[in-house]
């Protein structure tokens, strides 16, 4: 089990540009997170994934966002046309729903930091 | 819906000192509530849950009790160290009906000093 994996973990980038992300989660787990945390504050949820399917995004997730999770393993993260609002960490988690339909905690990934200037 | 509230920080303790970080929460169904640590530059790491009213989780001396009539999870530790120094978040999240999916408070930083 080598935990959750993001890159890069850093990115500089030019208001205007697009980005992507990666995040590899736990090999096993079923589900998938992004979340954005801006400074001084706590982890906010974008979006989510079962295997492949994105089921749930919250209305943080602009237009200009969109993810994938395209064979239910890894997943991207892109935005496009960059603003500097977009500044941030993103933050990658994943965890397993059983059979029971409960799902349990969360393991999150180093995160990417993004800076658009 | 569901929201967390901590206490303010920052929080500024000598070396060895009685560590407290308040932490309440809202929830409509019957939430997971865990705290987790993140240290300068790096991702999100749990510390402790507790799943259930009268829980108690603990991990590296910290402890935390899961009151369901307060609606409270106070994170402590009797003696911290300056290792411990961090930004603290207390979440909550419930397993049946929310996907999983973790609703955080702001953080609470701790920094110790020697």
């Amino acid at each position: 089990d080598t935990g959750v994996s993001q890159d890069p973990r850093h990115k500089i980038t030019k208001r205007g540009q697009n980005v992507t992300f990666r995040c590899d989660p736990i090999s096993e787990h079923n589900r998938l997170y992004w979340y954005r945390q801006t400074l001084g504050q706590g982890p906010e949820f974008l979006t989510y994934f079962q295997n492949e399917a994105q089921l749930e995004k919250s209305r943080l997730l602009s237009d200009r966002f969109s993810a994938e999770r395209p064979k239910g393993s890894f997943s991207t993260l892109e935005i496009q046309r960059t603003e500097q609002g977009d500044s941030a960490m993103y933050l990658c988690a994943s965890s397993l729903k059983q059979a029971s339909g409960i799902t349990y905690e969360q393991y999150f990934g180093p995160g990417t930091r993004l800076t658009v200037t | 819906g569901d929201s967390v509230t901590q206490m303010e920080g920052p929080v500024t303790l000598s070396e060895e000192a009685f560590l407290t970080i308040n932490c309440t929460y809202t929830a409509t169904g019957y939430p997971s509530l865990f705290w987790y640590v993140q240290y300068p530059g790096e991702g999100l790491q749990l510390l402790l849950k507790a799943t259930k009213a009268d829980d108690k989780g603990s991990n590296k001396g910290f402890e935390a009790t899961y009151r369901k009539e307060t609606t409270s999870f106070h994170l402590e530790k009797g003696s911290v160290q300056v290792s411990d120094s961090a930004v603290y978040f207390c979440a909550l999240s419930d397993p049946l009906t929310n996907a999983g999916k973790s609703t955080f408070g702001d953080g609470t930083t701790l920094t110790v000093k020697p």
